[in-house]
């Protein structure tokens, strides 16, 4: 079995600072680990994911998540939050076994203030 | 990059009518597609696994008989709500999965289908 748990449903930002988006995995295998981002009533995009690789891992527009094993985690950060990151962020687990599906997360929405 | 399109992208229907919702993937061939459903506000759930080819697979809780999927060809699937209820009206979202070799856990999403039931 595996689930997602973001520690936030909501976090606000001024522009121009840190954000950081909270997330904790529970799986019985070795996961592949996602972040999407949705905007109002548009589909989801894939900011980044994680595979085995390298820990560290690097996604569009700034955003960057690290995999931290020993605490089961996977959180998202970006350096300087700009006024279009406002929306929604899932963090997303796979189970990496059979059909792959995909276990969401509750969602955080990201409000940014100008 | 690997989209995914969906359509309509909304409808709005009467109660006891059927809805087919439809979706692409425009520059892959996607063995298996996933159909979710997102209540405002909330996570998506996942409703079903559709399979080329063979029958789709679905989710505790979900009914099969109201929610029919057919995955006709490795680039198109199709959801149709049967007697559509208001309580039906929610957020569509397909999403694709690029096949073996590439990138195997990657779903790659459409942009959703809002379906309202008056």
């Amino acid at each position: 079995a595996q689930s997602v748990t973001q520690l936030d449903s909501h976090v606000s930002v001024s522009e121009g600072t840190p954000v950081l988006l909270r997330c904790n995995y529970s799986s019985s295998y070795s996961p592949s680990l996602f972040w999407y981002v949705q905007h109002p009533n548009k589909g989801l995009q894939l900011l980044l994911k994680y595979t085995s690789a390298a820990t560290l891992v690097k996604g569009i527009n700034g955003f960057e998540a690290e995999f931290k094993k020993s605490e089961t985690s996977f959180h998202l950060t970006k350096p300087s939050a700009h006024m279009s990151d406002a929306a929604e962020y899932f963090c997303v687990v796979s189970d990496g076994k059979g059909r792959r599906a995909l276990t969401f997360g509750s969602g955080t929405r990201l409000q940014v203030q100008p | 990059g690997a989209v995914v399109s969906q359509h309509p992208s909304w409808v709005i229907c009467k109660s006891g009518t059927s809805v087919k919702i439809e979706c692409r993937s425009l520059d892959f061939q996607a063995t298996t597609m996933f159909w979710y459903r997102q209540f405002p506000k909330q996570s998506l759930m996942l409703m079903a696994t559709s399979n080329e080819g063979s029958k789709a697979t679905y989710e505790q809780g979900v009914e099969k008989d109201k929610f029919l999927i057919n995955h006709a060809s490795l680039t198109l699937s199709t959801l149709t709500v049967t007697s559509a209820h208001p309580e039906d009206s929610s957020f569509y979202i397909c999403s694709a999965r690029v096949p073996a070799g590439i990138s195997t856990d990657t779903q790659y999403f459409g942009p959703g289908t809002r379906l309202t039931v008056l």
